[in-house]
C-alpha cells in the first residue's frame, strides 16, 4: 500500500473545463513534488513544495496551478488544457531539505488525464 | 540541461539470467543515485540507491556507481519474469538543486520463461 495517495485515478476533461488533483501523503515527508510522465519522454518536474513554500516551477504552463496548504497535502488545478497535456500525472515526497544523502522519492499511484 | 541518458530497450533476458541496466549522466556534482522500477500502468517504485562509489547489493539487485566515469548501473540477477518491467535511472542535482531528480527515459526489461 503506497504512503502517498492521489485522486482521481484517471481523469477525462474537456478544454473548457476546470478540474483539481489531489495528493495526500501520510509519510511525515517535508517536501512534495508533481510529475508529468508522456509516452517515450522522461518523468519531467513540474513544482516542487519543500516545508511548504515552492521551491521549483519548472516553466510549466500558467493553466497548471499548484497549491499546497500544509505538508501533508498538494493539489494540482488546471483549467483550459491543451490535448497535448494528456499524460500520467505524479505525485511524490521526500523527506525534502536536500542534503547529500538526498531522501528518496515516494510516488503516488498517478493521475491519468485525457484532454479532449 | 542536465541529462541522464539510459538505454531505452527493449532489453530481453532469459529467466535466471542476469539483466544489466546501464545509465549515464552529465551533472559531475550529482551525489545521490537511484534506481525505480515502473510496471506498465503504474507509478514508479524505488528499488536501489547508492550514494558512494563501488557495489552496493540488495538481495537479486546491485547497484554500481563510478562517479569518475558518470556511470550507474542496475544487475538483477536470476532474472524473474516479474522482473518485467521499465527500469528508471535517476539522479539528483549538484548544490542547490540537490533536492531536485532527473530521470532518464527508462530501459524496458522483458525477462522470458
Amino acid at each position: 500500500e503506497t504512503g502517498v495517495t492521489q485522486t482521481p485515478r484517471h481523469l477525462v476533461m474537456g478544454m473548457t473545463n476546470k478540474k483539481s488533483l489531489k495528493c495526500e501523503q501520510h509519510l511525515g515527508h517535508n517536501a512534495m513534488y508533481w510529475y508529468k510522465q508522456s509516452a517515450k519522454k522522461p518523468l519531467e518536474l513540474m513544482f516542487v513544495y519543500n516545508f511548504k513554500e515552492q521551491t521549483e516551477n519548472n516553466s510549466v504552463p500558467s493553466r497548471f496551478s499548484p497549491e499546497c496548504p500544509n505538508s501533508s497535502h498538494l493539489f494540482l488545478h488546471l483549467h483550459t488544457l491543451q490535448p497535448e497535456d494528456s499524460a500520467l500525472y505524479l505525485c511524490a515526497s521526500s523527506q525534502g531539505g536536500g542534503g547529500v544523502n538526498n531522501s528518496p522519492l515516494h510516488f503516488g499511484n498517478g493521475t491519468r488525464l485525457t484532454v479532449t | 540541461q542536465k541529462e541522464v541518458e539510459q538505454n531505452s530497450g527493449p532489453l530481453s533476458v532469459p529467466e535466471g539470467a542476469i539483466a544489466s541496466l546501464n545509465c549515464t549522466y552529465s551533472d559531475r556534482g550529482s551525489q545521490s543515485f537511484f534506481w525505480y522500477r515502473q510496471y506498465s500502468g503504474k507509478s514508479p517504485e524505488l528499488i536501489m540507491f547508492i550514494y558512494s562509489n563501488g557495489d552496493k547489493e540488495d538481495g537479486r539487485f546491485t547497484a554500481q556507481l563510478n562517479k569518475a566515469s558518470q556511470y550507474v548501473s542496475l544487475l538483477i540477477r536470476d532474472s524473474q519474469p516479474s522482473d518485467s518491467a521499465t527500469y528508471l535511472c535517476a539522479v539528483t542535482g549538484s548544490g542547490g538543486s540537490n533536492y531536485k531528480l532527473t530521470f532518464g527515459k527508462g530501459t524496458l526489461l522483458t525477462v522470458n520463461p
